[in-house]
């Protein structure tokens, strides 16, 4: 069974361009998270879909992050335009909510230069 | 909200020894609390979790302890190896929702 995927490994980008991450969750699973970790501190929370709807997104930094769900299935998170702040690993995790276990992508390196 | 306070940060243990990571959490409601594994270029792999109903759990050489009352949780790992050196982050979590994370530690064993 395939993990969670995300593309691309690593983006550099300069400052007030646009740059779109994504996430393949593992099939079946309805819940979908983004989660940043920024210049090696704490992995922080994003935001969480259930299927295709917006669970919680209180930890988006901003309105520049735009995220989407389409079908239910993949996930694709927009930074328009990134800012030097916006640098770091995002990560997507999945898990199916009754059983609690969360796997995560290797995650994406967005680096605004 | 909720706050995770991990340590230490950094973590250097000789082959065969243990090593111990500490987290404490803020909120009394959080009731999951799992640890994930960081290796280089990878993403976090959970290696344990633990559920608010019990106090301590055990997989191998990994066993994780919870204290309620005391809002805190800990990481043993016996008889380190150097496969075992990585980025390791604990989480607290209300019902599976939103994880907290603590800052990390990064564990380095010495052959």
């Amino acid at each position: 069974e395939a993990g969670v995927t995300q593309f691309p490994s690593h983006s550099v980008i300069e400052k007030g361009q646009t740059v779109t991450l994504r996430c393949d969750p593992i099939s079946g699973h309805d819940n979908l998270y983004w989660y940043r970790r920024v210049m090696g501190k704490e992995i922080k929370f994003l935001l969480h879909f259930v299927k295709e709807s917006k669970q919680d997104e209180s930890g988006m930094p901003n309105n520049r992050f735009l995220a989407e769900r389409t079908g239910g299935t993949y996930s694709t998170l927009k930074v328009q335009p990134a800012e030097l702040e916006d640098s770091g690993v995002y990560f997507c995790a999945s898990s199916q909510d009754s059983r609690g276990w969360a796997f995560f992508g290797q995650g994406t390196r967005l680096t605004v230069v | 909200g909720e706050n995770v306070e991990q340590h230490p940060s950094t973590l250097s243990v000789q082959e065969g020894d243990s090593a111990v990571i500490k987290c404490t959490y803020s909120d009394s409601a959080s009731n999951y609390f799992p640890w994930y594994k960081q290796e280089l270029g990878k993403g976090p792999q959970l290696i344990i979790d633990i559920r608010s109903n019990v106090g301590e759990k055990k997989d191998q050489r990994i066993a994780v302890t919870l204290n309620k009352t005391a809002k805190h949780f800990s990481l043993h790992i016996t008889e380190t190896q150097p496969e075992d050196s990585a980025v390791y982050f604990c989480a607290a979590s209300v019902n599976f929702n939103k994880f907290y994370f603590g800052s990390g530690t990064k564990l380095n064993v010495k052959p």
